[in-house]
C-alpha cells in the first residue's frame, strides 16, 4: 500500500495568512494526487485534482503543486471559511489511500 | 446536478451485517465515465477507502476488509450498495458513498460525495 504522510498535522493561522500543507507519498503516485477539504459534520469536498488542477467552483486562492512523491497545497490568503481539515489522496494504485489530515485552526 | 444519498440502519449489532444503499440522482450509474466508491470515517479519525465498483461490475476492495465486504450495483434503481459482515465496534463510522471520475485529466479523483451516514455497532 502507498502511505500518504501529511505535515503538519495541525496549524494555527490568521485570516490573510499564506498557508502551505505538504503531502508525501511512500512511492511515486505520478500526478494521481488530489486534495479535499472537510468541515465538521460534512462530507469532504474536492479542491484540487491531478496535483494542480482546480476543481470547478473552488476559489483561486487554492493551488496545488508537485509530482512523483512530494506535493503541496497552498492557500494564498486564508479566509474565515477555510478553517477546516485538509486531506491528500492518491488514486495511482489500489488501495486508494489518504493522508492523515491537516487541521487548519484560527490563531 | 448529480447527487448521492446514503440510506440504511444507523445501529447494527455486533456479528451482524451492515447494509447501506447509495441512491444516485441526476445521472446514470451505468456511465463508463465514473466508478462508485464507499469510504468510511471513524469518529474523530481520518478517511478510509473501503472499495469501489465499475459500471462493468468489477470490484476492488481494501485487503483488510476483503473477506467481509461486498459492493454491488443495481442499475434498474440507479443505486449501489455496501454489505459488511461480522461487524464489530471497530466498524463504527460515518460511511460515505462517493463518485470517482474516470474522465481525463481528473485521474480518478472523488468529485461527488454523499452527506454520509453514521453507523454504530453496538448491542
Amino acid at each position: 500500500d502507498i502511505q500518504m504522510t501529511q505535515s503538519p498535522s495541525s496549524l494555527s493561522a490568521s485570516v490573510g495568512d499564506r498557508v502551505t500543507i505538504a503531502c508525501r507519498a511512500s512511492q511515486t503516485v505520478s500526478s494521481y494526487l488530489h486534495w479535499y477539504q472537510q468541515k465538521p459534520g460534512k462530507a469532504p469536498k474536492l479542491l484540487i485534482y491531478a496535483a494542480s488542477s482546480l476543481q470547478g467552483g473552488v476559489p483561486s486562492r487554492f493551488s496545488g503543486s508537485g509530482s512523483g512523491t512530494d506535493f503541496t497545497l497552498t492557500i494564498s490568503s486564508l479566509q474565515p471559511e477555510d478553517f477546516a481539515t485538509y486531506y491528500c489522496q492518491q488514486t495511482y494504485s489500489i488501495p486508494r489511500t489518504f493522508g492523515g489530515g491537516t487541521k487548519v485552526e484560527i490563531k | 446536478q448529480v447527487q448521492l444519498q446514503e440510506s440504511g440502519p444507523g445501529l447494527v449489532k455486533p456479528s451482524q451485517t451492515l447494509s447501506l444503499t447509495c441512491t444516485v440522482s441526476g445521472g446514470s450509474i451505468s456511465s463508463g465515465d465514473y466508478h462508485w466508491t464507499w469510504i468510511r470515517q471513524p469518529p474523530g479519525k481520518g478517511l478510509e477507502w473501503i472499495g469501489n465498483i465499475y459500471h462493468s461490475g468489477s470490484t476492488y476492495y481494501r485487503s483488510s476488509l476483503k473477506s467481509r465486504v461486498t459492493i454491488s450495483l443495481d442499475t434498474s434503481k440507479n443505486q449501489f450498495s455496501l454489505k459488511l459482515s461480522s461487524v464489530t465496534a471497530a466498524d463504527t463510522a460515518v460511511y460515505f458513498c462517493v463518485r470517482g471520475s474516470l474522465q481525463w485529466p481528473v485521474l480518478g479523483a472523488f468529485d461527488i460525495w454523499g452527506q454520509g451516514t453514521l453507523v454504530t455497532v453496538s448491542s
